[in-house]
């Protein structure tokens, strides 16, 4: 079936320093890129996402990129702060949302 | 504006017990969404909705499993009977219709069955 790889599943980062996460996807349909935070029991809140005609997509310190040849799209935090720990998802979707399909997320520490 | 209200926020009940858990989306979103979330795990689709009809239902378990959504709004998952493996957090999410949209969580129910 579809699915989302998502790596790593841990990234400890010291404050200041860049964070990267990957993902690939497999279903060719998907064309919409979320990501979500999740903090340590609260719901996930999304905080960039990108479309498939666009292969960057920057917002103060994160940005995202997408290679849709290889399926492949990053997550990247710049100067990470102690608040940017937390759960990390990526989800690849179609058209509507009809096929969500989220990663298995990343547990980031940032320590200070 | 209000978001993805759900509750209750905690649930523990026995094995082979049932439970309900409920769901208001945000107001004039057309697809509602339970996902399952097991513990250091991504969410997993179980039902996704537009307006009252369920599309996908697939991920379903559906020998204990189900869920309305009656009149196209609130919504209601069911489990009956509970067991062990079920315990997890079960989040709604709503999204409005459109191309490309973000989908809004609730806070979840979690679910422990003992």
């Amino acid at each position: 079936g579809e699915n989302v790889e998502q790596h790593p599943s841990t990234l400890s980062v010291q404050e200041g320093d860049s964070a990267v996460i990957k993902c690939t996807y497999s279903d060719s349909a998907s064309n919409y890129f979320p990501w979500y935070k999740q903090e340590l029991g609260k719901r996930p809140q999304l905080i960039i996402d990108i479309r498939s005609n666009v292969g960057e997509k920057k917002d103060q310190r994160i940005a995202v990129t997408l290679n849709k040849t290889a399926k492949h799209f990053s997550l990247h935090i710049t100067e990470t702060q102690p608040e940017d720990s937390a759960v990390y998802f990526c989800a690849a979707s179609d058209t509507g949302g009809f096929k969500t399909i989220f990663g298995a997320g990343t547990r980031l520490f940032v320590k200070a | 504006e209000a978001g993805v209200v759900q509750s209750p926020r905690y649930k523990i009940i026995e094995k082979k017990q049932p439970v309900a858990f409920w769901c208001n989306p945000i107001s004039g979103h057309n697809t509602l969404y339970w996902y399952r979330q097991n513990l250091g795990q991504g969410p997993e689709l179980l039902i996704r909705y537009e307006n009252e009809e369920a599309v996908d239902d697939s991920q379903l378990p559906k020998d204990r499993f189900s869920a309305e959504r009656l009149k196209g709004v609130d919504s209601t998952l069911k489990i009956q009977p509970a067991e062990l493996g079920d315990s997890a957090v079960y989040l709604c999410a709503s999204s409005a219709r459109d191309s490309y949209t973000e989908a809004f969580f609730g806070q979840g129910t979690r679910l422990t069955v003992v």
